[in-house]
Parts: C-alpha cells; sequence; structure tokens
C-alpha cells in the first residue's frame, strides 16, 4: 500500500460505455496528476489539479473528464473510448513543490 | 526547457553483477533529480531523490546515484543485482513549474 489508492485495477470496457476511474490520497498532498502509459511510450502527463484547481490539460481528447472534489480525491471519467486508449493509467500526488511523487498502483483498461 | 535523457532502453546483466543505468538531464533552474521503480504490472515507487547536498545519494533496496553537475549527469548504480530487481527505472527531474519531467525509461533484464 503506497498511501495513494487507485479503483479499479483492472476495467475492460466497451466503446459505448462510460465508466470512472478513482484514485484517493490521505498523504496530505494538495497536487494529483493523471498519467498515461502505454507500451513501448514515455509516461504521458493528462491532468494536474493542484489545489483542487486544474492547472494543466495536456491536449488530452475530451472523452476524458477529469474530477477533483477535494485534495483527497481524483477522477477520470470515461467515455466512448477507442481501443487505443488501452493502457495503464496512473494516479499520483505530490506536495505543490513536486518533490517526491506517490504513485497508485494504476487501472489496467482495456477498450474492446 | 528542462529534458531527461535515459541513454539505454534495456540492460541485461547477470544476476550478481553490477549495474549502472545512465541519465542525462538539462535543466536551467535549481535540479532536484528523481530516481523511480516500476515492478510489473505495479505503480512506481520512489528509490531516491537528490535535492541538495551531498552528491551521493543512498536509496533502497540497495541502489544509490551520484549528482555529477558538470556532467549534468544522475546515474543509477547497483553493486550487486539480484533477480528481483528486474523492473523499470525512469529518472526524471523538477521542471521550472514543479511538475517532474520523466526520462523514457529503462527496462533491467537479470539473466540468471
Amino acid at each position: 500500500e503506497t498511501g495513494v489508492t487507485q479503483t479499479p485495477r483492472h476495467l475492460v470496457m466497451g466503446m459505448t460505455n462510460k465508466k470512472s476511474l478513482k484514485c484517493e490520497q490521505h498523504l496530505g498532498h494538495n497536487a494529483m496528476y493523471w498519467y498515461k502509459q502505454s507500451a513501448k511510450k514515455p509516461l504521458e502527463l493528462m491532468f494536474v489539479y493542484s489545489l483542487e484547481e486544474r492547472v494543466e490539460n495536456n491536449s488530452v481528447p475530451s472523452r476524458f473528464s477529469p474530477e477533483c472534489p477535494n485534495s483527497s480525491h481524483l477522477f477520470l471519467h470515461l467515455h466512448t473510448l477507442q481501443p487505443e486508449d488501452s493502457a495503464l493509467y496512473l494516479c499520483a500526488s505530490s506536495q505543490d513543490d513536486g518533490v517526491g511523487y506517490t504513485f497508485g498502483s494504476g487501472t489496467r483498461l482495456t477498450v474492446v | 526547457a528542462q529534458s531527461v535523457t535515459q541513454l539505454d532502453s534495456q540492460v541485461p546483466v547477470f544476476e550478481e553483477a553490477p549495474v549502472e543505468l545512465r541519465c542525462n538531464y538539462s535543466s536551467s533552474v535549481s535540479v532536484y533529480l528523481f530516481w523511480y521503480v516500476q515492478y510489473p504490472n505495479q505503480g512506481l515507487q520512489l528509490l531516491l531523490k537528490y535535492l541538495s547536498g551531498s552528491t551521493l545519494v543512498k536509496g533502497i533496496n540497495g541502489f544509490e546515484a551520484e549528482f555529477n553537475k558538470s556532467q549534468t549527469s544522475f546515474h543509477l548504480r547497483k553493486p550487486s543485482v539480484h533477480i528481483s530487481d528486474t523492473a523499470e527505472y525512469f529518472c526524471a527531474v523538477r521542471g521550472s513549474n514543479y511538475q517532474l519531467i520523466w526520462g523514457a525509461g529503462t527496462k533491467l533484464i537479470i539473466k540468471p
């Protein structure tokens, strides 16, 4: 247990489905991140929230929609995904000074 | 702009042999450097970090790294690897916006 909990660990969804990924941290961190990790590609930063406000959106398609209701919780809402969206989605948290991220174990998403 | 280069995508090494994973960075701001490890089907875990002080940093699992400002390097070393060290290793530098800039990762392959 790293202090950052992601659920579910595995998710298979059809292209017309709507699902959500959840991330929770109780480390007192005030920044949270969504990353996408695909095979043979570098880590891709998707979204950054600092003090519950989105501070970065790296040109992510609108079929991915983040939500940060409070400093401990982060969601990634998914709808009408494509097979190329299949990947490991990692959540991380840190203090907003960026010194030391703590990662969750990830959600392995498969889009069929 | 900051960047991180991990020179090797894969490093095969025999069990109980020493290993060095190379990382070079470029940064125009104060340098904070990190190494993370990702075991199969898991998230990333912090191995060690350099913030200031001694240039030789010791981390978990017997790993250490040396910050070399003149060569802009932060290579990771272990004197004797074990099969359990099989993983992917990521080098990162803190960027000017306090977010981490990641290298592409190096897969450490331990041969029995």
